[in-house]
């Protein structure tokens, strides 16, 4: 069965600091990829999504993401975070022909001003 | 605003009693999704429909849980029998059939069971 871990459940960085929040899944075939945001009060929004090609994809707000298709990572990377990032983020991964996302536990990022 | 819309936002309800939610897809999309989520976790996949056809049930889905999408469009989904258990966060999300299945989602349902 698919299912996705993610390695931080609460993560509190200070504004200008370079975050990375860690996604690995398994699955053996080809799959979708996706990073949804969640701010607080606000339903998820989609961040970025890998399907296939270039495995850095660029997001939106600044937000990037690599495929690692032998360590089945998908890793969320952004240089400096701003107070407005305080969210929590999710992993999720679509496999084969299957419809629906499988999602992780999330992350809780906390930014201080 | 043109995207996905759910109905009630919040819904409180005594062990026992029938709930019904309703969601509202974006319009071109033909794919309506119902995950659910609860505190500390992931959204949790309930089941999908492609057009008015119910593609895939999770074994999440009891048989009090019972989802419909009648003409293709709007989406119900109905809890019989509310368990304290069932207190979640019922999230409705939509795209179209695409290969890469990039899903939208609406702002939500918070059922609480007393």
């Amino acid at each position: 069965a698919q299912s996705v871990s993610q390695h931080n459940h609460h993560v509190i960085l200070s504004e200008a600091a370079s975050l990375e929040l860690g996604c690995n899944y398994s699955y053996g075939g080809t799959v979708n990829l996706f990073w949804y945001v969640q701010y607080p009060g606000q339903h998820l929004q989609l961040l970025l999504k890998y399907f296939s090609g270039d495995p850095l994809v660029k997001g939106i707000k600044g937000f990037e993401a690599e495929f690692i298709k032998s360590k089945f990572s998908f890793n969320l990377r952004k240089p400096s975070v701003q107070w407005s990032d305080t969210a929590e983020y999710f992993c999720a991964v679509n496999g084969g022909s299957q419809g629906n996302l499988i999602f992780g536990k999330g992350t809780k990022l906390s930014v201080k001003p | 605003d043109t995207g996905v819309s759910q109905d009630p936002r919040h819904k409180i309800t005594k062990r026992g009693q029938n709930v019904t939610f309703r969601c509202d897809p974006i319009s071109e999309h033909n794919r309506l999704y119902w995950y659910r989520q609860t505190l500390g976790q992931g959204p949790e996949f309930l089941t999908y429909f492609q057009n008015e056809a119910q593609l895939e049930k999770s074994r999440l889905l009891s048989d009090r849980f019972s989802a419909e999408r009648p003409k293709g469009s709007f989406s119900t989904l109905e809890i019989q029998r509310t368990e304290q258990g069932d207190s979640a966060m019922y999230l409705c999300a939509s795209s179209s059939s695409g290969r890469v299945n990039e899903q939208y989602f609406g702002p939500g349902t918070r059922l609480t069971v007393t």
